[in-house]
């Protein structure tokens, strides 16, 4: 199957920092790239969808000013969690499908965030 | 608005037995249908994706069927093993994926 790749897999940063999460689709065209939060011992919920060359979507609730999505190829979608708090710690992990809606999404490897 | 369920919530089970993990959707109108494993503090691993115009999908010990009119998918797992212990999650497809909140299985040495 395709492959996304995420990175970094894990980071820690200190409260008030930035950043910046990567999402990759290394052997296909990804026009649309989904990100989704993933609470303890929850399941993942899904934060924006981007498609390349525009604005991406916020699903409600999710606070687009802090965390920033852009999508400038088809390549590659980023997540940059802005002025980072504790709560934000959590892991995060991407999706990305190729020109045709019908067809399956492959998932990125997940990036664990901890905020302290 | 997608809802998907999984039941149960957990399942403890000893070594050997098969098993069933059942999955439930609120809209039908969906691509497909795929479940994942996840280990603690891991990433997805994809297991079986099902197409919505197919009824089931076997790898392994592991079977998937999909009942789309009545919004229902079941993970089948054969003779299953201590290595078999994870959370299975079920995500349902229709353009983005909506995820279940998932089973965490313990298989029992």
């Amino acid at each position: 199957g395709a492959v996304v790749s995420q990175h970094p897999s894990r980071v820690i940063c200190k409260s008030g920092t930035s950043v910046k999460i990567e999402c990759r689709s290394l052997d296909f065209q990804a026009t649309t790239m989904f990100w989704y939060r993933q609470f303890p011992k929850k399941s993942l919920m899904l934060m924006a969808t981007s498609n390349e060359g525009s604005k991406a979507t916020y699903e409600q609730g999710v606070e687009k000013d802090k965390f920033l999505i852009n999508h400038a190829s088809l390549t590659l979608s980023t997540l940059t969690v802005t002025s980072a708090h504790p709560e934000d710690s959590s892991f995060y992990i991407c999706s990305a499908r190729d020109l045709h809606p019908n067809t399956e999404a492959f998932f990125g490897q997940g990036t664990r965030l901890t905020v302290v | 608005k997608q809802e998907v369920t999984q039941i149960p919530a957990a399942l403890s089970v000893p070594e050997g037995e098969n098993l069933v993990l059942n999955c439930s959707f609120t809209d039908s109108a969906i691509y497909n249908l795929q479940w994942f494993r996840q280990d603690p503090g891991k990433g997805l691993t994809s297991l079986l994706l099902i197409q919505s115009s197919q009824r089931e999908q076997t790898s392994g010990r592991l079977n998937a069927s999909l009942d789309k009119s009545s919004g229902r998918s079941t993970l089948y797992i054969a003779a299953s093993q201590p290595g078999d212990s994870a959370t299975y999650l079920c995500a349902v497809d229709a353009g983005k994926s909506t995820f279940g909140d998932g089973t965490t299985l313990t298989v029992k040495p």
